[in-house]
């Protein structure tokens, strides 16, 4: 079965640190793999995705994102963590076709002063 | 990518009733989504909209209880019917943007039933 995991609900990183964000994938074929961002009473940004190319992604507001196909993972990352950037984050990847996404159950991200 | 308003951004609502929620784009796009969600939680997807064609619903949802309209390339709603407290939620639409598989959402419409 194909699917997305964010093993951890949430992560804690004090302000100034780097950040990580974990995310694995299952599924058959070439993943296409999201990341999103939603801030308190809002729709979800989109942040990222990987498609082919090269395994490290930029993306919105700092963040970036490597792909590792050997470990089957897409973990977010940013080097210096702002109290902004405290949110709950998606990843998903796309299965079909008809572009719906699998998504994980979110990783809410909590940056300390 | 697309700018995509909903409406309304929240409402509450009496047991039994239905409400219908909006979906403008600013732009044409051919495939657009409904989703629920649960604060604080993962996204279930509702159905999928395309313009000219049914709406297709995944497993746990039927037209009865969500019907869908899709009358133009920018356009959509979802209807909530009959509902009950269970249906307490955020719905949100997405639309997938024109050349690319990236997914834009709107800012969703939170839904109390009591």
């Amino acid at each position: 079965a194909q699917s997305v995991a964010q093993p951890e609900d949430q992560v804690n990183v004090a302000e100034g640190n780097p950040l990580t964000v974990k995310c694995t994938y299952s599924v058959s074929g070439n993943p296409y793999l999201f990341w999103y961002v939603q801030y308190p009473n809002r729709g979800l940004q989109f942040l990222l995705k990987y498609i082919t190319g090269d395994n490290l992604v930029k993306g919105s507001y700092g963040f970036e994102a490597e792909f590792n196909k050997s470990q089957t993972s897409f973990h977010l990352k940013k080097p210096s963590a702002l109290v902004s950037d405290s949110a709950l984050y998606f990843c998903a990847v796309r299965v079909d076709s008809n572009y719906q996404l699998i998504w994980g159950a979110g990783t809410k991200l909590i940056i300390k002063p | 990518s697309a700018v995509i308003s909903q409406k309304p951004s929240r409402d509450i609502c009496q047991r039994g009733t239905s409400l219908t929620i909006q979906c403008q784009v600013d732009s044409q796009v051919t495939m657009m989504f409904w989703y629920r969600q649960q604060p604080g939680q993962s996204l279930t997807l509702i159905a999928t909209a395309n313009q000219g064609s049914e709406a297709t619903y995944e497993s746990g949802f039927v037209i009865d209880k969500f019907p869908i309209s899709r009358p133009n390339l920018t356009f959509s709603t979802l209807t909530v019917s009959n509902m009950s407290p269970e249906d307490s939620s955020i719905y949100l639409c997405s639309v997938r943007g024109s050349n690319t598989d990236t997914q834009y959402f709107g800012p969703g419409t939170r839904l109390t039933v009591l």
